[in-house]
């Protein structure tokens, strides 16, 4: 069966700018989660949803935001990009309480210029 | 609170040997702990998990080992080939329930051929 799927892989923006990144999950998966990974401060938890709604939320300021639709695909959005926003954005797909079976999309490059 | 670390962030092996990779972690109700691989450009991909009420876990060449009393749990892989060089991370689930994961800062395996 098809991975997760995390569109589009590479992205350059512009301080100031906002940005929606996708996601789709593994069929059947409702749990999604997404992650911020930068060489500096790592793998960090962003959010996650789970059947269209948010159920936890990482230290992330408010201009991280993001949502799930009633197929589980979801997005997430940064709005006024900061240079330090630059970072390899992951989704991780999984059923409910299989956290140990979550599966990881290939990731967004996103570059703040 | 919950915090996963690494001791080491890079370890070169030669070809043929064991690696060790180690992570400490802080909480003592922690119960449940997960290995990650990372090659470069894909997402983390699950290896290995380990309950608190096991110390020692087996796969396929990897061998996790668990020491509750000083928090610390490592990932041992035999005979390390050149595939295995990655970024390994430990993880930890959210104690409170949901899908969420703490990850370690990571440690680079470089297999030298």
């Amino acid at each position: 069966k098809a991975g997760v799927t995390q569109t589009p892989r590479y992205l350059i923006k512009t301080r100031g700018q906002q940005v929606t990144l996708s996601c789709s999950p593994i069929s059947g998966h409702r749990s999604v989660s997404w992650y911020q990974q930068t060489p500096g401060q790592g793998l960090q938890f962003l959010f996650e949803y789970f059947s269209e709604t948010q159920r936890n939320k990482g230290n992330f300021p408010g201009r991280f935001s993001g949502r799930q639709f009633s197929n589980s695909r979801s997005e997430m959005n940064v709005s006024t990009l900061e240079l330090g926003d630059s970072a390899l954005y992951l989704c991780a797909s999984s059923l409910e309480g299989r956290v140990t079976e979550a599966f990881f999309g290939q990731g967004t490059r996103l570059t703040v210029v | 609170g919950e915090s996963v670390g690494l001791h080491l962030p890079t370890l070169s092996v030669q070809e043929g040997d064991n690696s060790i990779i180690n992570c400490a972690y802080s909480n003592s109700a922690s119960d449940y702990f997960i290995w990650y691989k990372q090659e470069s450009g894909k997402g983390p991909q699950f290896i290995i998990d380990i309950r608190s009420n096991m110390d020692k876990r087996q796969g396929q060449r990897v061998t996790v080992l668990l020491n509750k009393t000083v928090k610390h749990l490592s990932l041992q892989i035999a005979a390390t080939q050149p595939g295995d060089s990655a970024v390994y991370f430990c993880a930890e689930p959210r104690l409170s329930g949901g899908n969420m994961l703490t990850f370690g800062g990571g440690t680079r395996l470089m297999v030298k051929p």
